[in-house]
């Protein structure tokens, strides 16, 4: 019962340096996810993928890159860290979009110093 | 576009009193609605849902909600509390045919003994 694992839990890193936050789900589900969650923002959202190979931006796409190459993979990719970037970040995925349940990961807190 | 409107950004309640979460959204297609809570450093997990049907949704631990067209609403009710209700909550909405749901800013939840 994995469910969705996110890697790392906490990172720190230096402005400009470049890192991959990790999604891994087992339960073959189409859709996934990132979020970014900062106080009094709620959750907002990143990149999206609606299957492999097929990925879009979201509502605050700049910064970030991902990469969809199989079901199970949904890394984030930060290419040159900034302190705007400090958030905890989520993955998630569901089996049909929007309309059913999103399974969230536990989440990566990212400070960028 | 959609966008939702959580009316508090924290609620405190003594336990076994009843509380009321609100929520409003705004979107210009048919609307699907959510609850997600998030406990401490964990990720968010699905509460309630409304998709069609009956107005009124009801989770397993005793939380409902209520879909209000004319009043563009979706708050959240419990007729009492207890200490684990502790937690933020969320209000999402996504729209028909739409991959991605759009989250309030979070409603914090403090129970008090």
């Amino acid at each position: 019962n994995a469910g969705v694992t996110q890697t790392p839990k906490f990172q720190v890193l230096k402005t400009g340096q470049s890192m991959t936050l990790q999604c891994a789900q087992d339960m073959n589900h189409e859709y996934m996810s990132w979020y970014r969650q900062d106080p009094g923002m709620g959750l907002r959202l990143i990149h999206y993928s609606v299957g492999a190979g097929i990925t879009d931006q979201g509502e605050v796409p700049n910064g970030y890159n991902v990469s969809r190459s199989t079901t199970e993979d949904f890394p984030l990719r930060l290419l040159s860290a900034a302190p705007s970037q400090t958030s905890v970040y989520f993955c998630a995925s569901s089996y049909g979009g929007a309309i059913t349940e999103a399974f969230f990961g536990q989440g990566t807190r990212l400070t960028v110093v | 576009a959609q966008s939702v409107t959580q009316l508090d950004s924290q609620v405190p309640v003594f336990e076994e009193a009843p509380v009321e979460l609100r929520c409003n959204y705004s979107s210009s297609v048919s609307v699907y609605l959510f609850w997600y809570v998030q406990y401490p450093n964990q990720g968010l997990q699905l509460l309630l849902k409304y998709l069609s049907g009956s107005t009124l949704v009801e989770s397993i631990n005793g939380f409902e909600a209520e879909f209000n067209k004319s009043q563009t609403s979706f708050h959240l009710r419990k007729p009492s509390v207890h200490i684990s209700d502790t937690a933020e909550y969320f209000c999402a909405v996504s729209g028909a045919g739409s991959y991605q749901l759009t989250f309030g800013k979070g409603t914090k939840l403090s129970v008090i003994p």
